[in-house]
């Protein structure tokens, strides 16, 4: 079973600052994601990345930016964090070319 | 512009009935179609899945119905029991890369 964990579980952050998102994978999967979960709007694409080094925008990378140092880890980072960035955010790894996504547990984060 | 519609929002079956959760999708291009179960506080796991090819896959009591020609998709859970309470994604992908999910199903079975 494909492990991929988030830290922290939870976060709560100040309007105007910075907070960085972790996640960790130990299967060796070249793919890694972060996703956004919100009523009504199911998961939506923040960034991805194939590999290394490399990142890729998703569906709505407005005010997010990532970072891939390692195979195993990919960080979501808001240099500004809003109040609308306030949601549960997760982490999913998968092989390139493979059927399955894993997902971490979450981070549910909250902007006051 | 949504890739991928889910319907309904929310379900309520008895325990014992099949559950029958919809699924449509924009994007002729999309070939695999996997649904992920979510339980509260976890992160979505993948229950089942169908390549565009086929019109039919079951595993145990979930069963996929998948119609091309429409754009459309069903799972089919038999027998509900309150274990299956979850949310349940439709998702959809082209050649394994870059997943767009729905908004959800969220499913509950009364006992």
């Amino acid at each position: 079973e494909a492990a991929v964990t988030q830290s922290p579980r939870n976060k709560v952050a100040v309007t105007g600052g910075k907070v960085t998102l972790s996640c960790n994978q130990t299967n060796n999967h070249n793919n890694m994601y972060w996703y956004r979960q919100d009523t009504g709007h199911g998961l939506r694409l923040i960034h991805y990345s194939y590999g290394a080094g490399s990142t890729e925008k998703g569906d709505i990378p407005d005010g997010y930016k990532a970072s891939r140092p390692s195979q195993e880890n990919f960080s979501l980072i808001l240099e500004l964090a809003t109040p609308s960035q306030t949601s549960v955010y997760f982490c999913a790894s998968g092989e390139r070319h493979a059927e399955t996504l894993y997902f971490g547990s979450g981070t549910r984060l909250t902007v006051l | 512009q949504q890739q991928v519609r889910q319907s309904p929002q929310s379900l309520t079956v008895w325990e014992g009935e099949t559950a029958i959760l919809n699924c449509s999708y924009e994007n002729s291009a999309f070939d695999y179609f996997p649904w992920y179960q979510q339980f509260p506080g976890e992160g979505p796991a993948l229950l089942i899945s169908i390549l565009s090819v086929s019109n039919k896959k079951e595993d145990g009591r979930f069963t996929i119905f998948f119609n091309k020609r429409e754009k459309k998709l069903s799972l089919h859970i038999a027998d509900s029991q309150p274990g299956d309470s979850a949310t349940y994604f439709c998702a959809a992908s082209t050649g394994y890369q870059n997943f767009y999910f729905g908004k959800g199903t969220s499913l509950t079975v009364i006992p």
